[in-house]
């Protein structure tokens, strides 16, 4: 298996819901990245988790809530969100921290009305 | 400060047409150089990479890359494109295999 597989793959919530981002991976890769990508920009880095800890977190505000349970599993809660959170939110996994390279998801499509 | 620079941000080309996209990066001691491909409403593919070795990286779908460290440049390359390849390009870098940096992205559209 060599695929990151994000659910759901649209989501469109208004600013008073709570919703969760689902990711999952079965390569045995030990850290695993949340990007948000606005349209016709690159993916921006959020959060990234090495062995099931978070290693980074860039700046992002608390109404975005990582969680890894178990090294194949990353969720991203989603609380009281902005319209200009509207966004593809991207998945990704590498064999460690910073690795040589990604494998990414093919993303969630978040409409925030 | 390290950066990734993709000059051009979009390509026109029509089928068939060689076409070359450009990427340069900051000087580094220690580089890793990736080019990824996003097709619309979706998640970004891994075209190639270079890690070391070789300077020229071959890579899915007919796409090659080299890598020229005087010129601290990553150029994509592809000698005859289909309409299929219209996308998205990133080139990203690993700085010192610390920092990971995307590009803007450059957008190839193949006209018939």
């Amino acid at each position: 298996d060599t695929e990151v597989t994000q659910t759901p793959k649209h989501l469109v919530m208004g600013m008073t819901n709570k919703k969760s981002l689902k990711c999952e991976q079965h390569m045995g890769h030990r850290a695993m990245y949340w990007y948000k990508q606005k349209a016709k920009k690159p993916p921006e880095l959020m959060f990234v988790y090495s062995y099931e800890k978070l290693s980074i977190n860039e700046s992002v505000p608390s109404r975005f809530s990582p969680e890894c349970p178990n090294s194949s599993l990353l969720n991203l809660h989603l609380h009281a969100l902005q319209p200009e959170d509207s966004a593809l939110y991207l998945c990704a996994s590498s064999q460690v921290l910073q690795g040589n390279g990604y494998t990414f998801g093919s993303g969630t499509r978040l409409t925030v009305v | 400060a390290q950066s990734v620079t993709q000059l051009d941000s979009q390509v026109p080309v029509f089928e068939e047409a060689p076409v070359e996209l450009r990427c340069n990066y900051s000087s580094s001691v220690s580089v890793y150089l990736f080019w990824y491909v996003q097709y619309p409403n979706q998640g970004l593919q891994l075209l190639l990479k270079y890690l070391s070795g070789s300077t020229l990286v071959k890579g899915i779908n007919g796409f090659e890359a080299e890598f020229n460290k005087s010129q601290t440049s990553f150029h994509l390359r592809k000698p005859s494109v289909h309409i299929s390849d219209t996308a998205e390009y990133f080139c990203a870098v690993l700085y010192n295999f610390n920092k990971f940096y995307f590009g803007s992205g450059t957008k190839l559209n193949v006209k018939p």
